[in-house]
């Protein structure tokens, strides 16, 4: 059975640029959720996908987007960075609305 | 407004000790309680959960202690070991969907 992987490992973007971050869910799961983790805080949900439709957002911008694909990989898309947008974003897979399990996480880095 | 609150922020135990940490919740939907460890550069590892109908769930050393009338719950680390220094986030969530989580605790067990 094959985990959760999220892809960079770590990324540097200049402030107005856009950026693409990919999950890649655990085996089996059809259901894909975004976090976004500020250094020493708790993830705070971006949005959840299932069945490649959109499932629920929390209070984030619209230049926060995603997809999901019929494999249930999933992209994450944030247009027009700001500095605050440097945090480990976090995607997490689960069955449904089941135990979700999450992946390693992308280190962006805005300047 | 914070859907749930978590105590306390750091927690220093020595090895062999009991580690409890709290966490109060605001909204009674809410139907599905885990705990997460998290190791620093990785992603959060779901420790044990549990649903409101039972009011304690042990898996090993971890024990969730959950008053619903309260609206608390806290996880206990029987026997604590080095090995458990890592930052536990609680959560919540309400049909599996968005999951609301705490600010962390960092748990230090010193030898």
């Amino acid at each position: 059975e094959t985990g959760v992987t999220q892809s960079p490992t770590h990324l540097i973007k200049t402030r107005g640029q856009q950026v693409t971050l990919r999950c890649s869910s655990q085996s089996g799961h059809n259901t894909v959720s975004w976090y976004q983790q500020a250094l020493g805080q708790g993830p705070q949900f971006i949005f959840q996908y299932y069945r490649e439709e959109e499932n629920g957002r929390g209070n984030f911008p619209p230049r926060f987007s995603g997809l999901q694909f019929p494999n249930y990989s999933s992209e994450l898309n944030v247009n027009a960075l700001e500095l605050d947008d440097s945090a480990l974003y976090l995607c997490a897979s689960s069955l449904s609305q089941g135990e979700q399990y999450f992946g390693p996480g992308t280190r962006l880095t805005v300047t | 407004q914070q859907q749930v609150k978590q105590s306390p922020q750091s927690l220093i135990v020595q090895k062999g000790g009991i580690s409890i940490i709290n966490c109060a919740y605001e909204n009674t939907a809410f139907d599905y309680f885990p705990w997460y460890q998290q190791f620093p550069g990785k992603g959060p590892a779901l420790l044990i959960a549990i649903r409101p109908d039972v009011s304690e769930k042990k898996e090993g050393r971890f024990t969730i202690s959950f008053n619903k009338s309260a609206k608390q719950f806290s996880l206990h680390i029987m026997d604590s070991q080095p090995g458990d220094s890592a930052t536990y986030f609680c959560a919540a969530s309400k049909n599996g969907n968005q999951f609301y989580f705490g600010t962390g605790t960092s748990l230090t067990v010193i030898p």
